[in-house]
């Protein structure tokens, strides 16, 4: 059974630092890895999903690299904002499953 | 364009109640999923379509629960004889095929008193 983890739960750090976010899962056999934000009382909004045959993905400040062998996903967050304030949740799918989420980690970034 | 949308956006209800769930995907998506996002224990799949295939249910935790797609578009979450444990955000997304990048609903927030 696919289990997937994130740490740290939760981070408060000051505006400006750059931020590195993980996602461990068990069984390495994924279709794709997709990293999520929630803001509180809201949906998700998709940031970047990674193919099992890709490395990393990149969409402005944040950058997501896959290493699958070693079951692990981390999402980089260069030069973190108030704005950057959310709830981040990894997700791992086969190609014919559905989506597994981690537990997330919930970030504030303070002026 | 339009993005997701699910209604009502918060539901309170009493227990052994009835409730229906509703999601409208984006135009064109030919897959419809289900999530439920309970405190503590994260999301969880319940349910998906993809175009006029039978649908997974592998994720719906009991038979109070069932969902419906007409027409391969609007979907409905129907919950029978609500208990409190079924309290929770149910999210509904929809993507282009299957597998494919998940787009989601803002949710609908459900209360069983």
């Amino acid at each position: 059974k696919q289990e997937v983890t994130q740490i740290p739960a939760a981070l408060s750090v000051p505006e400006g630092e750059n931020l590195v976010l993980n996602c461990s899962f068990t069984d390495s056999a994924i279709y794709n890895l997709q990293w999520f934000r929630q803001d509180p009382g809201k949906g998700l909004t998709s940031l970047l999903l990674i193919q099992s045959s890709q490395r990393e993905q990149t969409s402005g400040r944040l950058n997501a690299s896959l290493d699958k062998s070693s079951g692990r996903s981390t999402l980089y967050i260069a030069a973190s904002q108030p704005g950057d304030s959310a709830t981040y949740l990894c997700a791992v799918r086969k190609v014919t499953d559905k989506l597994i989420f981690g537990t997330g980690t919930r970030l504030q970034v303070f002026p | 364009g339009a993005g997701v949308s699910q209604s009502p956006s918060n539901k309170v209800t009493e227990k052994g109640k009835d409730v229906e769930l509703r999601c409208d995907p984006i135009s064109g998506h030919t897959a419809l999923y289900w999530y439920r996002q309970s405190l503590g224990q994260g999301l969880e799949f319940l349910i998906y379509f993809q175009g006029n295939s039978a649908p997974d249910k592998s994720g719906l935790p009991s038979d109070r629960f069932s969902a419906e797609r007409t027409g391969g578009s609007v979907s409905t979450l129907t919950i029978q004889r609500t208990q409190q444990e079924d309290s929770a955000v149910y999210l509904c997304a929809s993507s282009l095929a299957h597998p494919g990048t998940q787009y989601f609903g803002p949710g609908t927030r459900l209360l069983v008193l």
